[in-house]
């Protein structure tokens, strides 16, 4: 079965450092990876996905992602944090057999200290 | 603007009662997918509709049902409400008709359910 792992309910880290928020999947076949982002009171929007190719994925704002199938792994990056990226961050899976469904993690809560 | 809309935004409503939510696809999108999130919660696979045909089921209970229509709208029923019904609903869509799944899935905003 299709799942997906973000072992970090919670990231601090300060304005103009690195960031990284984990992912981890499980999943038969080739996996579909994406990056939400959630606001609040606001629906996720789409940061970025991998679906084949070059395992370094670009993104919007500034994001990117990096897929490693030995590890099941699809962290999400950005070299300079912005207070602004403060929000709900969601790892999800696509599986490409069956029935194509969309699963999430718990999600990571990222928060730029200024 | 996701091109995915939800209504209503917000909803309030009894224990007991039944209520339906309506979600409109992003144009040409076949595939609607509906979840909850409850408070600070992660997102829970309730059910995914592709062509207007049950792709398949998650976590959703007996009391809550949904469809896709011709015209690929989708609605949620959700019946004999219970206070921990309370959460927010979202539903998705994705796989325009000349992309396929290797596509993101784009979000409406959500409806807010508060059950008292």
């Amino acid at each position: 079965a299709q799942s997906v792992a973000q072992p970090e309910d919670q990231v601090n880290v300060a304005e103009g450092n690195p960031l990284t928020v984990k992912c981890t999947y499980s999943v038969s076949g080739n996996p579909y990876l994406f990056w939400y982002v959630q606001y609040p009171n606001r629906g996720l929007q789409f940061l970025l996905k991998y679906i084949t190719g070059d395992n370094l994925v670009k993104g919007s704002y500034g994001f990117e992602a990096e897929f490693n199938k030995s590890q099941t792994s699809f962290h999400l990056k950005k070299p300079s944090a912005l207070v602004s990226d403060s929000a709900l961050y969601f790892c999800a899976v696509r599986d490409q057999t069956g029935a194509n469904n969309l699963f999430f993690g718990t999600g990571t809560r990222l928060t730029v200290i200024p | 603007d996701s091109g995915v809309t939800q209504t209503p935004k917000h909803l309030i409503t009894a224990t007991g009662q039944r209520v339906t939510l309506r979600c409109s696809p992003r144009s040409g999108d076949l595939s609607v997918y509906w979840y909850q999130q409850s408070l600070d919660q992660g997102l829970q696979f309730l059910i995914h509709y592709y062509n207007g045909e049950e792709r398949a089921k998650g976590n959703i209970l007996e009391r809550f049902s949904a469809q896709q229509f011709p015209d690929l709208h989708s609605e949620l029923n959700l019946s004999s409400l219970e206070l921990g019904d309370s959460a927010l609903y979202f539903c998705a869509s994705s796989a325009p008709r000349d992309r396929g799944f290797n596509t993101e899935a784009f979000f409406g905003q959500g409806t807010r359910l508060t059950v008292v």
